[in-house]
């Protein structure tokens, strides 16, 4: 089992490019999450889904787009790269009540 | 006030200490308590799940709720080096984690 599984696992991007995050599960998990977490900030919600077909934002949406296409697959779009965006990103799937990360993927915007 | 507080430290401890780690909350709505453990360059990983006021015990780790005076702590005992990670305490409101709540994370190192 792997898991989640997150790639890339580093990136470097300009600042006004876009990219496409991507996160995978084999669990069968209908709930996804994607958080990021700065120095000292602990984990911030960007977007969630409950399953295919569905998300809803989080607590720091604005930047960011995801879809939920199929149950294994979520990815989260950074449009128009800002230096805030600055960060680690994990995504999770929630089974039984537990969150289960991926290993994270560190983007630096400059 | 933020809703949970965590102080992030860094706290050292020689190996063997008893730690204790602690979060503060101001929102009687959180039911549920857990402490996610976060190795370096790594993704957190579920420590310990609690619901009710009270100890929980899982081998060298308590989880302890005390919900009268909103706080709640993880307490290790004889501490080892494989211990040194950051430990991060979440609430939840209700069913789903997109009701979870994450302190900021607390990063303890255990000194051979």
């Amino acid at each position: 089992n792997a898991g989640v599984t997150q790639t890339p696992k580093f990136r470097i991007l300009k600042i006004g490019q876009s990219m496409t995050l991507q996160c995978a599960q084999d669990m069968n998990h209908n709930y996804m999450y994607w958080y990021r977490q700065d120095p000292g900030m602990g984990l911030k919600l960007i977007y969630y889904s409950v399953g295919a077909g569905i998300t809803d934002k989080g607590e720091v949406p604005n930047g960011y787009n995801v879809s939920r296409s199929t149950t294994e697959d979520f990815p989260l779009r950074l449009e128009l790269a800002a230096p805030s965006q600055t960060s680690v990103y994990f995504c999770a799937s929630e089974g039984g009540g537990e969150l289960f990360f991926g290993e994270g993927s560190r983007l630096t915007v400059l | 006030q933020k809703e949970v507080e965590q102080d992030p430290g860094p706290l050292s401890v020689p190996e063997g200490a008893i730690v204790s780690l602690n979060c503060t909350y101001s929102n009687s709505a959180f039911q549920y308590f857990m402490w996610y453990r976060q190795y370096s360059r790594k993704g957190p990983e579920l420590l310990m799940y609690t619901y009710s006021s009270g100890n929980k015990e899982d081998g060298r780790f308590t989880a302890q709720v005390d919900k009268s005076s909103k706080y709640i702590s993880l307490f290790i005992r004889d501490s080892q080096p494989s211990d040194s990670a950051t430990y991060l305490c979440a609430m939840g409101k209700g069913a789903g984690s997109y009701q979870l709540t994450f302190g900021k994370g607390t990063k303890l190192s255990v000194i051979p």
